[in-house]
């Protein structure tokens, strides 16, 4: 089954307490992305990935990092984690070739930082 | 990429069709139309999508304007589990494949 696989899907952590959230997709796909989504805020874009060693900030970077070493995988990696980082992550991804314009997304990671 | 306007809520009988209408009076001549949903915090789902012609899907309709200024989303016959969160986009069918979601419209379909 086509699908993109974010872990974990719940997590409280403390200020400062690094931690990565790990998203992987089992569709070949080239591109990937990680979203954040606030109340009031809608989604919003961290950071993205057209293919494997190429990343790039979307909207809302500060605070997050992110790798992709291998196609399948692109962790959002918070070094310092702050209140303001509690949020919804979605990471999701798409082929680059077809242009069909469907994301698909992961399930979500509800991450709350105290 | 274009701006759009929804309508930030609407209601729907079940077994109706539901018609969301977008505005998007600055869209250029390359830009498509997308619609995606998103039911209660789940990840967004992709519907559909549009350049110039109406677009049919299993899970829709597109009915975009000769002008391409405006469009609509059908779901022609809505269930309860159409209640969501809708989301127009109008952005170019590049490879960057970025996506800026708005607002949205919260579609409640009532019994």
């Amino acid at each position: 089954e086509a699908q993109v696989t974010q872990n974990p899907r719940y997590l409280i952590t403390v200020t400062g307490k690094k931690l990565t959230v790990t998203c992987s997709q089992n569709m070949n796909h080239e591109y990937m992305s990680w979203y954040r989504q606030d109340p009031g805020l809608g989604l919003r874009q961290i950071y993205y990935s057209m293919n494997v060693e190429v990343t790039d900030k979307g909207d809302v970077p500060e605070g997050y990092k992110v790798s992709r070493k291998e196609k399948r995988n692109f962790p959002l990696i918070l070094e310092s984690p702050s209140p303001n980082q509690t949020s919804l992550y979605f990471c999701a991804s798409s082929t680059g070739h077809t242009n069909t314009g469907e994301l698909f997304f992961g399930e979500g990671s509800r991450l709350t930082v105290l | 990429d274009a701006k759009t306007t929804q309508p930030p809520s609407m209601d729907c009988a079940e077994g109706r069709a539901a018609n969301l209408p977008c505005n998007h009076s600055t869209i250029s001549g390359n830009e498509y139309v997308y619609w995606y949903r998103q039911i209660h915090s789940q990840g967004p789902q992709y519907i559909i999508h549009g350049l110039k012609n109406n677009e049919t899907n299993e899970m829709a309709s597109l009915i975009i304007t000769e002008d391409r200024k405006s469009s609509t989303l059908i779901l022609p016959h809505a269930t309860l589990r159409d209640t969501a969160v809708y989301y127009c986009i109008v952005r170019v069918a590049d490879y960057g494949q970025n996506f800026v979601f708005g607002p949205g419209t919260r579609l409640s379909v009532l019994p």
